[in-house]
């Protein structure tokens, strides 16, 4: 089955850098993107950013773009979620999450689409000085 | 960005009756070449991840109970938990996928009356 694993919960200093990864298992690791979403408290849902698991393209939100940085090692299956110059809005918990996909039946294939299917437990990162 | 606004904030409904959520989006999420809608439905426990309920606006992801049900196309969509169930108590969120960034509601908290 389907399964995301993230790293441990991490405190920081604001300003400072954090990295947290993702392990994944249970499905072809080049057909889905994983994407990483941000749920601060008592705030909605937010995407952060995305990658590619068969070409490595990234994707980010505008809001992120300037201190966020994804990778990912393909042979450990895992994602990494970079984020530098954290603040008190940093505090949240990140999630990372894998897309879906559908059957195209114009083209007669499947194809990846970005619907949240399968999500990783969560990991609390808390600023503070 | 695709804005998208759910209605009610909250709401609390009485064990075995309608539970209904709204969800509009600022443009259409509708893709007329293939008849779909990008709209996805979340239920979120407190200390969980979300959890995916409905996608493609209506589709049913696996194992999930057919009381609940998810409607609408283009801007203006629906969650419908047909009888409420101790355990559905939780946020739920709306997000389209449409056009990136993908987005979410501000959620929707259901609790029992």
């Amino acid at each position: 089955q389907v399964q995301l694993v993230q790293s441990g919960a991490e405190v920081k200093r604001p300003g400072a850098s954090v990295k947290c990864s993702c392990e994944t298992s249970g499905y072809i690791f080049s057909f889905y993107s994983i994407h990483w979403v941000r749920q601060a408290p008592g705030q909605r849902l937010e995407w952060v950013g995305s990658i590619n698991g068969g070409n490595g393209n990234t994707q980010y939100s505008q809001k992120f773009q300037d201190r966020v940085t994804i990778t990912q090692d393909t042979s450990a299956r895992t994602v990494y979620l970079e984020l530098r110059s954290l603040n008190s809005e940093d505090t949240a918990v990140f999630y990372c999450a894998r897309g879906g996909s559908y059957f195209d039946s114009v083209n007669g294939y499947e194809r990846p689409a970005e619907f949240f299917q399968h999500w990783g437990q969560g990991t609390l990162i808390t600023v503070s000085s | 960005d695709i804005v998208m606004t759910q209605s009610p904030d909250s709401l609390a409904v009485s064990l075995g009756e309608r539970a209904t959520i709204n969800c509009k989006s600022s443009q259409s999420v509708l893709y007329n070449s293939i008849n779909k809608s990008y709209l996805a439905w979340f239920q979120q426990k407190p200390g969980q991840p979300p959890k995916l309920l409905i996608y493609w606006a209506s589709t049913r992801e696996s194992g999930v109970p057919d009381r609940f049900s998810g409607s609408g196309s283009g801007t203006d969509f629906t969650l419908t938990i047909s009888s409420l169930q101790a355990e559905d108590v939780a946020v739920y969120y709306c997000q389209q996928y449409s056009t990136s960034p993908w987005t979410f509601g501000q959620g929707t908290k259901v609790e029992i009356k």
